[in-house]
């Protein structure tokens, strides 16, 4: 089975604070990917990797970064945290450069106050 | 542009058979997934239509048309465990997907 991890469930966080959170997947899949859930809006991504070294920005990519140095870590980054960015954020994985099932992480239920 | 539609809330008894729309319109279509996920809990994989036509899993079955930008997730012999949120996501290009905002089903009793 797939295990796909993420480092919180649930973190609280100040205006302005830089917050990192990891996601790291056991299976060797290529592609990576970080979620945001708000209601009403579903599942949006923010940024994608297929690669190590390699990303591309998603839909909502402003105020966040990401980090794939290990093909099996992928790290979600928010430089100056904004009460904007209070959210669920969901690491998933997948195997390869064709379209494939993806794998959910537990996700991160993050209030930025 | 790219866009999935599905109902926001469904509710049904349980035992019965349930029929969870999705509609798309979106460009470099490959393929229809559903998933599945409970409260506070992540989304995990139910099906993948990448043809015209009906998949069937157990009590789970699910149905693609491509000329219609359409798919459906069925139900059958609902469970009380089957209250959950329902998401349909189209992918499309390589690596992209493109999520509904869920569909919240409902199983009583």
């Amino acid at each position: 089975d797939v295990k796909v991890t993420q480092s919180s469930r649930y973190l609280v966080k100040r205006t302005g604070e830089k917050v990192f959170l990891e996601c790291v997947q056991d299976m060797d899949h290529e592609n990576m990917f970080w979620y945001r859930q708000d209601p009403g809006l579903g599942l949006r991504l923010i940024y994608f990797s297929y690669d190590v070294k390699m990303k591309e920005k998603g839909d909502i990519p402003e105020g966040y970064s990401v980090s794939r140095e290990k093909k099996e870590r992928f790290s979600l980054i928010l430089e100056s945290a904004s009460t904007n960015q209070t959210s669920m954020y969901l690491c998933a994985s997948s195997l390869s450069e064709n379209q494939e099932t993806q794998y959910f992480g537990p996700g991160t239920r993050l209030l930025v106050l | 542009g790219q866009n999935i539609d599905q109902p926001t809330e469904m509710t049904a008894t349980e035992g019965a058979i349930v029929q969870i729309n999705c509609t798309y319109q979106t460009s470099g279509f490959n393929g229809l997934f559903w998933y599945q996920q409970h409260a506070g809990e992540a989304p995990t994989f139910l099906s993948y239509n990448v043809l015209d036509g009906l998949e069937e899993k157990g009590r789970f079955s699910s149905f693609l048309s491509r000329s219609k930008g359409y798919s459906y997730l069925l139900l059958k012999e609902l469970q009380m465990k089957d209250s959950a949120s329902y998401l349909c996501a189209g992918g499309i290009l390589t690596y992209k997907y493109i999520f509904g905002t869920g569909t919240r089903l409902k199983v009583l009793a």
